[in-house]
């Protein structure tokens, strides 16, 4: 068990709506990272936050967007939803920023836009 | 950004030693290299991380070259369970770390 917890698991829904998943990084964990992993490919990195401000981004499309809050769990919606959106959605967090510190990942959010 | 290249995929025989390369030939003098394995579809599992020296933990080994522009990872010896995508990651700044499409091992009995 990382420490991270997301939720939900799996998510079923239509094209055009719009989701958000959670996640909860792991006790004194101040960085979260969210990742896309599509069928069969590697992980895309979309987005980082620490404490609560945005720090890095990456492929991530205009229709997605993130927050983390003060309580550090994080959220990432994604709206107008194409079928092209079905992946896997990872979650990881590291302490801080530090050269040394490793991911620590959720067990991911599947979702299926049908 | 550093970008990082593996083979698809590598068999090995259960018992023996499992030596996963990666070539990160663009990644900066400072900046770490982490391994990861994903089993299934589970979120992918820290394993080991290094910057210049070789590394040695209860998992595994990470030899890094001289020049830092390659890493293998050492399995010392595999089980059916080391059964995984392995994925090579150089943290490249602050905040981003880079994963490539991974080496599928298999682990054969």
């Amino acid at each position: 068990d990382s420490g991270v917890t997301q939720t939900p698991k799996h998510l079923i829904t239509a094209t055009g709506q719009r989701v958000t998943l959670r996640c909860s990084p792991r006790s004194g964990d101040l960085s979260v990272y969210w990742y896309q992993q599509s069928l069969d490919q590697g992980l895309q990195f979309l987005i980082q936050y620490y404490n609560g401000e945005e720090r890095a981004k990456g492929n991530i499309l205009e229709r997605f967007s993130a927050q983390q809050f003060p309580d550090l769990h994080s959220e990432l919606n994604l709206s107008s939803l194409e079928l092209g959106d079905s992946a896997l959605y990872f979650c990881a967090s590291s302490p801080g920023v530090g050269p040394g510190a490793p991911l620590h990942f959720g067990n991911g959010t599947r979702l299926t836009v049908t | 950004d550093a970008k990082t290249t593996q083979p698809p995929s590598m068999d090995c025989a259960e018992g023996r030693a499992a030596n996963l390369p990666c070539n990160h030939s663009t990644i900066s003098g400072n900046e770490y290299v982490y391994w990861y394995r994903q089993i299934h579809s589970q979120g992918p599992q820290y394993i080991i991380h290094g910057l210049k020296n070789n590394e040695t933990n209860e998992m595994a080994s990470l030899i890094i070259t001289e020049d830092r522009k390659s890493s293998t990872l050492i399995l010392p010896h595999a089980t059916l369970r080391d059964t995984a995508v392995y994925y090579c990651s150089p943290k490249v700044g602050t905040y981003k770390y880079i994963f490539g499409t991974g080496t599928r091992l298999k682990v054969l009995a």
